[in-house]
This record gives structure tokens, C-alpha cells and sequence, in this order.
């Protein structure tokens, strides 16, 4: 099975800071991984698939890159409304999520 | 624009049978994509499912798969989830999604999630 690790589990940010979340797979998944973004009560929201292409409508802040076993996603200015968690999960082979990253206000 | 909205019982005893549908509107199941369900018990991350195509073609997660069935039903656009011998563990707020496929220069489709529904939470309790 394919396991997702995301680094770190939390982080506390300002706004307009640049902030980055890792994912790492336990094996190369190539490029098959996409971003959600998820707030209390909400179901996710799709950021990024295919680990670099954004989602229609969601703003340029938010980038993703890595190939392999290691990505990132990157939000360049943080703004209020960017608080949550986010969550990384593979798709080559079957679906796994990692365990999250809940980014909170410093 | 499609939407998604998943419907059941709240409140499912032990050793009972989880049962879910996912209503698709503004668009047909039919169409090019896979349908997905994922959960995420009080507290703590998602947990992929499963996805069926609207052929009957289905992928389970390894750890779930001897439990789970996924459904489709063409004639009411919908979907459908069946989980049993459920335990306290299965409490959680279950997500119906659409999968959508795209596959640039890859020899294989990458699959994402780009339509959820709202979740419906679903206890496991006598």
C-alpha cells in the first residue's frame, strides 16, 4: 500500500506570510497527487492535480510541485481566508490521503 | 454545474449494514467520470472508500474492501454505499465526490476529486 506523509502536521502563520506543506510518499508515485483543502464543517475543496496544475477558480497563490516521492504546496501570501487543513493524497495506484496539515493563525 | 447530495439513516447499530446514496444532479453519471466515496471519522483525516464507474467497474480500499460495496444506479442517477459489520469505528461523516480524469502527457489518467457533496455524518451506536 501506498502511505502519504505530510510535514509538518501544523503550522502557525501570519497573514501574507509564504507558506509551504510537504507530502512525501512511501514509494514514487510519479506525479499522480493532488492538494484539498478542507475548513471546519466543510467537505474538501481540489486545489491541485497532478501535483503542478491548479483547479479552475482557485487563486494563483496556491502552487504545487515535485514529482517522485516528494511534493509541495506552496501559498506565496497567506491570507485570512487560507486557514485550514490541507490535505495531499496520491492516485497511482488506488487513493490515499495523508494525515493533514492544519494551518492556524499565529 | 453538478452537485452531489448524499442521504441515509444517522444512526446505525452494531454488526448492522451502512447504507448511503449519492444523488447526482446537473449532470448525468453517465459521463466520463468515476464516483467516489470517502469518510472522515470525529477529529481526524479522510479516508478514501472507494469509486465505481457508471459501467459497474469498482476500486475498493484494501483495508475496507471485504466490507464494502459500491453501486450504481443509472436510472436515478445516483450512486450508492454499502458498508457492513459496522462497528463504533465506522462513525464518521461520509463524502460522496466526483472523480474527474485528465491525462496530459502521462501514460496513465490522473484521478481528483473536483465535485463534493456537503457529507452526511453517520453513528454507530446500539
Amino acid at each position: 500500500d501506498i502511505q502519504m506523509t505530510q510535514s509538518p502536521s501544523s503550522l502557525s502563520a501570519s497573514v501574507g506570510d509564504r507558506v509551504t506543506i510537504t507530502c512525501r510518499a512511501n514509494q514514487s508515485i510519479s506525479m499522480y497527487l493532488n492538494w484539498y483543502q478542507q475548513k471546519p464543517g466543510k467537505a474538501p475543496i481540489l486545489l491541485i492535480y497532478a501535483a503542478s496544475r491548479l483547479q479552475n477558480g482557485v487563486p494563483s497563490r496556491f502552487s504545487g510541485s515535485g514529482s517522485g516521492a516528494d511534493f509541495t504546496l506552496t501559498i506565496s501570501s497567506l491570507r485570512p481566508e487560507d486557514f485550514a487543513t490541507y490535505y495531499c493524497q496520491q492516485s497511482y495506484n488506488t487513493r490515499t490521503f495523508g494525515q493533514g496539515t492544519k494551518v492556524e493563525i499565529k | 454545474q453538478v452537485q452531489l447530495q448524499e442521504s441515509g439513516p444517522g444512526l446505525v447499530k452494531p454488526s448492522g449494514t451502512l447504507s448511503l446514496t449519492c444523488a447526482v444532479s446537473g449532470g448525468s453519471i453517465s459521463s466520463r467520470n468515476w464516483w467516489s466515496w470517502v469518510r472522515q471519522p470525529p477529529g481526524k483525516g479522510l479516508e478514501w472508500i472507494g469509486e465505481i464507474y457508471h459501467s459497474g467497474g469498482t476500486n475498493y480500499n484494501p483495508t475496507l474492501k471485504s466490507r464494502v460495496t459500491i453501486s450504481v444506479d443509472k436510472s436515478k442517477n445516483q450512486f450508492s454505499l454499502n458498508l457492513r459489520s459496522v462497528t463504533a469505528a465506522d462513525t464518521a461523516v461520509y463524502y460522496c465526490a466526483r472523480v474527474a480524469l485528465y491525462s496530459g502527457s502521462s501514460p496513465y489518467f490522473h484521478y481528483y476529486m473536483d465535485v463534493w457533496g456537503k457529507g452526511t455524518t453517520v453513528t454507530v451506536s446500539s
